[in-house]
């Protein structure tokens, strides 16, 4: 059975730093990795989808890779802006064709 | 396009009563999912649909039933409603193996 797991389960950086956010998960026969965004009482909004045939995906400031011998997935943010806090979350492909998610890690970048 | 919509937002009930919570996708994807969110276990899936006429149980399903009966409804039925089913309930669809798009979540509240 897929389990996904993100460490730490929070984050406080200085404004202006790089960072890398972690996912991993058990079993590396996946389909792809999608990464999300949620701010405090809303809904889920995807960041970027790395499917299982890639290494890595890029969008501004962000990028995730994956490697899946490993088990192992990140997520880099560059230059991190307050604007950036809020809990990301990863998660992959499981065998009913739902998503199986970590925990997540809430992200605070302070001014 | 609209993307994913749920409705209510917002909704409470007395324990007992039984509520439909809708969703709706304007996307024409195939599947969609229910999920809800508790603190500390994360995002766990209740139901999904691979496509109309087609439903099947996800993790946690019990005392909750769906139907499909057009690719863009997915509506979530609460039977009896109970304290343990207070959470914030998301819908979900996505195309194939592409990339899933949420709604904004309906924050449920069973007195």
């Amino acid at each position: 059975k897929q389990e996904v797991t993100q460490i730490p389960a929070a984050l406080s950086v200085p404004e202006g730093e790089n960072l890398v956010l972690n996912c991993s998960f058990t079993d590396s026969a996946i389909y792809n990795l999608q990464w999300f965004r949620q701010d405090p009482g809303k809904g889920l909004t995807s960041l970027l989808l790395i499917q299982s045939s890639q290494r890595e995906q890029t969008s501004g400031r962000l990028n995730a890779s994956l490697d899946k011998s490993s088990g192992r997935s990140t997520l880099y943010i560059a230059a991190s802006q307050p604007g950036d806090s809020a809990t990301y979350l990863c998660a992959t492909r499981g065998s009913q064709g739902n998503l199986i998610f970590g925990k997540g890690t809430k992200l605070s970048v302070k001014p | 396009n609209a993307g994913v919509t749920q409705t209510p937002k917002f909704q409470v009930l007395k324990t007992g009563q039984s509520m439909t919570l809708q969703c709706a996708q304007d996307m024409n994807h195939e599947y969609m999912s229910w999920y809800r969110q508790d603190p500390g276990m994360g995002l766990r899936l209740i139901h999904y649909s691979v496509g109309a006429g087609i439903t099947d149980q996800g993790e946690v399903p019990n005392g909750y039933n769906v139907s499909r009966s057009t690719t863009e409804d997915f509506p979530l039925r609460l039977l009896s409603a109970a304290p343990s089913q207070t959470s914030v309930y998301f819908c979900a669809s996505k195309l194939g193996n592409t990339e899933a798009f949420f709604g904004q979540g309906t924050r449920l509240t069973v007195v």
